[in-house]
């Protein structure tokens, strides 16, 4: 059945090292976001793609970086350049750009070793 | 500064009992609002929605409404149930307070509801 699936549920990286973490979707959306939540936070808005071939930064870019090359897929990579990349990420799709209900995955867990 | 507040962190209710969640925003540009359940270590489940032209949306056990003049709006889950207990966020989109659409969601820190049998 259709969703959203993110791999793997938890990531471990070493310091100053990148690492990408995987957000696929087979649910024919256009629009696709990664999100990023902290312990007693919201989720703050790190990507967004409205179509294919098209994305944005969020709020909280910097240190990031993100590729939509098929409609399927939103990898994130988490670069050596965040300095504090402990969290859970979130990726998200909706059917269109708009105001519409975003669709969350399980989350992945990142960890710094 | 936080553009939608959930001034309550956390909320008990009795199983059967009316569980109310509220939500308070400062954009007045914001046109479309959202509620969204969490349970630990999994993503946001979608709700209800609600766009600025209506007051009052429903959907089974769950209520939103919307008092725009307040900047206010509120989760009422009736009967409440202990399947119900979760983090809940609020959220919000709408033409950014600089000019310009944005429908980008901004969302609130989230109550934790907690529905005792």
């Amino acid at each position: 059945d259709g969703g959203i699936t993110q791999s793997p549920k938890y990531l471990f990286r070493k310091e100053g090292q990148n690492v990408t973490l995987s957000c696929e979707q087979n649910l024919n959306h256009d629009a696709m976001y990664w999100y990023r939540q902290d312990p007693g936070q919201g989720l703050r808005l790190i990507y967004y793609s409205q179509i294919v071939n098209d994305f944005q930064k969020g709020d909280i870019a910097e240190g990031y970086s993100v590729s939509r090359e098929k409609k399927e897929s939103f990898p994130l990579t988490v670069t050596s350049a965040q300095k504090n990349p402990t969290a859970f990420y979130l990726c998200a799709s909706s059917i269109q750009w708009g105001n519409q209900p975003q669709h969350f995955g399980d989350g992945t867990r990142l960890s710094i070793l | 500064d936080q553009q939608v507040k959930q001034n309550s962190p956390s909320l008990s209710v009795q199983e059967g009992r009316i569980s109310i969640l509220n939500c308070d925003y400062t954009n007045s540009m914001f046109d479309y609002f959202l509620w969204y359940k969490k349970y630990p270590a999994e993503g946001p489940t979608f709700l209800i929605s609600i766009s600025s032209i209506k007051d009052k949306n429903e959907d089974g056990r769950f209520t939103v409404f919307l008092n725009k003049s307040a900047k206010h709006l509120s989760l009422h889950i009736v009967p409440s149930q202990p399947g119900d207990s979760a983090v809940y966020f609020c959220a919000a989109s709408g033409w950014s307070e600089s000019g310009g659409s944005n429908y980008k969601l901004t969302f609130g820190k989230g109550t934790l509801l907690t529905v005792n049998p």
